[in-house]
């Protein structure tokens, strides 16, 4: 079946700093690959996707490639504001399976 | 833009009541799911409908029932409540997909089972 692993949390940065967060997933097919993010006390939007292999999905700073070759989808940003404080998530979705798989989030702490 | 309302941000019951979570979304959108988020667990599908009246089991469906008699309208509903049930519990819709579409989501109900 399809999982999405990403890696642990917190994070905690200085502000201007730059962000990884790493994404791998494991898939049969050609899946969608998107990037979620949660902001406290609200419910998940879209960040960011990529259908297929080598698409970069960039939005408000933030890029991720989908590498198909490493089966990743790692999340960076350049210089990371106090405002990007909030919990990230990867996510997985194909054609065979309505709904997405979800990674278990990474929370991230961005300090002034 | 599209809008998923859930009825409720913050809920609290006791153990054994039916609980009914409520979600409404005003795109038309043929997918409507229900998730449960917990720390370190990310979300996990409980219940989909992918047309009126029709639905399907996600990977964690027991003890949750769902409603979907209005295009609209997804309910969850929680047969017997009990405290293991205390969640964050997320809907989200999606148009029909021939390829992956992305999901839209509501803010959330934060479910306290006493």
């Amino acid at each position: 079946g399809n999982s999405v692993t990403q890696m642990e949390g917190p994070v905690t940065l200085s502000e201007e700093a730059f962000l990884t967060i790493n994404c791998t997933y494991t898939a049969t097919g050609y899946p969608s690959l998107f990037w979620y993010v949660q902001y406290p006390g609200e419910g998940l939007q879209l960040l960011l996707k990529a259908t297929k292999a080598d698409d970069k999905g960039s939005n408000k700073g933030f890029e991720a490639t989908y590498r198909k070759e490493t089966t990743s989808f790692h999340l960076e940003k350049g210089s990371v504001q106090v405002s990007d404080s909030a919990v990230y998530f990867c996510a997985l979705g194909d054609t065979g399976r309505r709904a997405l798989t979800f990674g278990s989030g990474t929370r991230l702490q961005v300090q002034p | 833009d599209v809008k998923v309302t859930q009825s409720s941000r913050y809920l609290v019951k006791r153990t054994g009541e039916k609980v009914f979570l409520e979600c409404v979304q005003d795109m038309d959108h043929e997918n409507m799911f229900w998730y449960r988020q917990d720390p370190g667990l990310g979300l996990r599908l409980i219940y989909f409908s992918y047309d009126v009246k029709m639905k399907e089991k996600g990977d964690i469906p027991e003890g949750y029932s769902v409603s979907r008699e209005k295009k609209e309208r997804f309910s969850l509903i929680l047969e017997s409540a009990s405290t293991n049930q205390t969640s964050m519990y997320l809907c989200a819709s999606s148009p029909p997909f021939q390829t992956v579409k992305p999901q839209h989501f509501g803010d959330g109900t934060r479910l306290s089972i006493l």
